[in-house]
């Protein structure tokens, strides 16, 4: 699987969106992006993942630059219930288990 | 999403004992489970992969006949640790495979808290 790159932390204020930023310089074309994230305590949760296109769903949004070497996983409004560890991964999607690098805290504060 | 159960959620065992954790796909049909833990301050680790009806395959340095698992469901894995120490206390993490969609993708329980005194 091809490695990520993440910024250790991040603190972002309520109600603003939260951008985090994910490097895959060395992604292979049948790969794709995924983002989970994982509460204090708790298992980790799937967020969105893709391919190439940018990707929408109720929880957030996953914008993949043309060449597919880096996205970022917006949260367009957060709140403190999104203070969390943050990760991306990078794999072929069929029947690997992910790979968990250290991800990105996100503390979002009132 | 789809919905994985884990149950204990957390069990306090004595050492030398065996502990089993189960693993369930609620709504959706899993033909292959994973398993991982996960120490204090670190990353989940993948321990092995659960396939239905076959061996599980172990990552390295994760012993087979300590970790024994069972997938004899495509509901349903079993995660057993026998003869546990205090070493093997962790935050163990399953996750099932959904391919209902197009696109495959894994789910994890919610976890389950191993403390071996």
């Amino acid at each position: 699987d091809a490695k990520t790159t993440q910024p250790t932390s991040m603190d972002c204020a309520e109600g603003r969106a939260a951008n985090l930023p994910c490097n895959h310089s060395t992604i292979s074309g049948n790969e794709y992006v995924y983002w989970y994230r994982q509460i204090h305590s708790q298992g980790p949760q799937y967020i969105i993942h893709g391919l190439k296109n940018n990707e929408t769903n109720e929880m957030a949004s996953l914008i993949i630059t043309e060449d597919r070497k880096s996205s970022t996983l917006i949260l367009p409004h957060a709140t403190l219930r999104d203070t969390a560890v943050y990760y991306c991964i990078v794999r072929p999607n069929s029947g690997y288990a992910l790979n968990f690098g250290k991800g990105t805290s996100l503390l979002v504060t009132p | 999403g789809a919905v994985v159960s884990q149950h204990p959620s957390w069990v306090i065992c004595k050492s030398g004992t065996s502990v089993k954790i189960e693993c369930r796909s609620l709504d959706f049909q899993a033909t292959t489970m994973f398993w991982y833990r996960q120490f204090p301050k670190q990353s989940l680790m993948l321990m092995a992969t659960s396939n239905e009806g076959s061996k599980a395959t172990y990552e390295q340095g994760v012993e087979k006949d300590k970790f024994l698992i069972n997938h004899a469901s495509l509901t349903l894995s079993t995660l057993t640790v026998t003869s546990a120490h205090p070493e093997d206390s962790s935050f163990y993490i399953c996750s099932a495979r959904d391919v209902s969609g197009n696109e495959e993708t894994q789910y994890f329980g919610p976890g389950t808290r191993l403390l071996v005194l």
